[in-house]
């Protein structure tokens, strides 16, 4: 089994910049996936593959990754942005979840 | 428009068990890996378990190996998973995503709103 690691919280004023790390060997050799979750509501797909964007999320959310660390960054942060956010690899048909950040945005 | 929609949560005691069904619909589920995510109240997200599109690849995390069962009836469009021996700290609510290939990887964009496991005396 492996282990993703994130901090547990970050805060941001509205408008600057946040960035979420997320650390594990697998990320060396498996992309990165990261959802965000609001709540009472499922998570949300944000990024995959380290550095892409789904459809219809906006383009404040980014994704990079060096060596066993990727990295979510959400440039000029909203106050809807507020909420909790994991990152998630898998490797031989097993996943695993980091075990999130909790984003303020105030 | 792709729905995912759980049922078969509820109480039971320990060492009980329970069968959750996950309802797909709105695209071609024979043609997906599926995945169950469960959440404590207040908690993180822990992923459960995986199954690639045709049930021969599947994986669990250690907590529930040899006591849970993931499968799937492609000709139903249905996702299962069966839970024995059943423990307090199962309590979770489970959510079944779908993957964004036929090979188990990652749950991707759609998720159900979760089906409610609770494990008490």
């Amino acid at each position: 089994s492996f282990e993703l690691t994130q901090p547990s919280s970050v805060s941001v004023s509205p408008g600057q910049t946040a960035r979420i790390s997320c650390s594990g060997d697998i990320l060396t050799k498996k992309y990165a996936r990261w959802f965000q979750q609001k709540p009472g509501q499922a998570p949300v797909l944000v990024i995959y593959k380290d550095t892409e964007r789904p459809s219809g999320i906006p383009q404040r959310f980014s994704g990079s990754s060096s060596g066993t660390t990727v990295t979510l960054t959400i440039s000029g942060a909203q106050v809807e942005d507020e909420a909790d956010y994991y990152c998630y690899s898998a490797a031989d048909n097993n996943g695993v979840f980091g075990g999130g950040t909790k984003v303020t945005v105030l | 428009e792709v729905q995912l929609v759980e049922s078969g949560g509820g109480l039971v005691q320990p060492g009980g068990s329970l069968r959750l069904s996950c309802a797909a619909s709105g695209f071609t589920f024979n043609e997906y890996a599926m995945h169950w995510v469960r959440q404590t109240p207040g908690k993180g997200l822990e992923w459960v378990s995986g199954i690639s599109w045709n049930s021969v690849a599947s994986g669990y995390v250690d907590s529930v190996k040899g006591r849970f069962t993931i499968f799937r009836d492609n000709a139903k469009n249905s996702l299962y998973l069966q839970m024995n021996s059943l423990r307090p700290e199962d309590t979770a609510l489970y959510y079944c995503a779908k993957d964004s290939t036929s090979a188990v990887e990652a749950p991707a964009g759609y998720w159900g709103q979760g089906t409610l496991v609770t494990v008490s005396s």
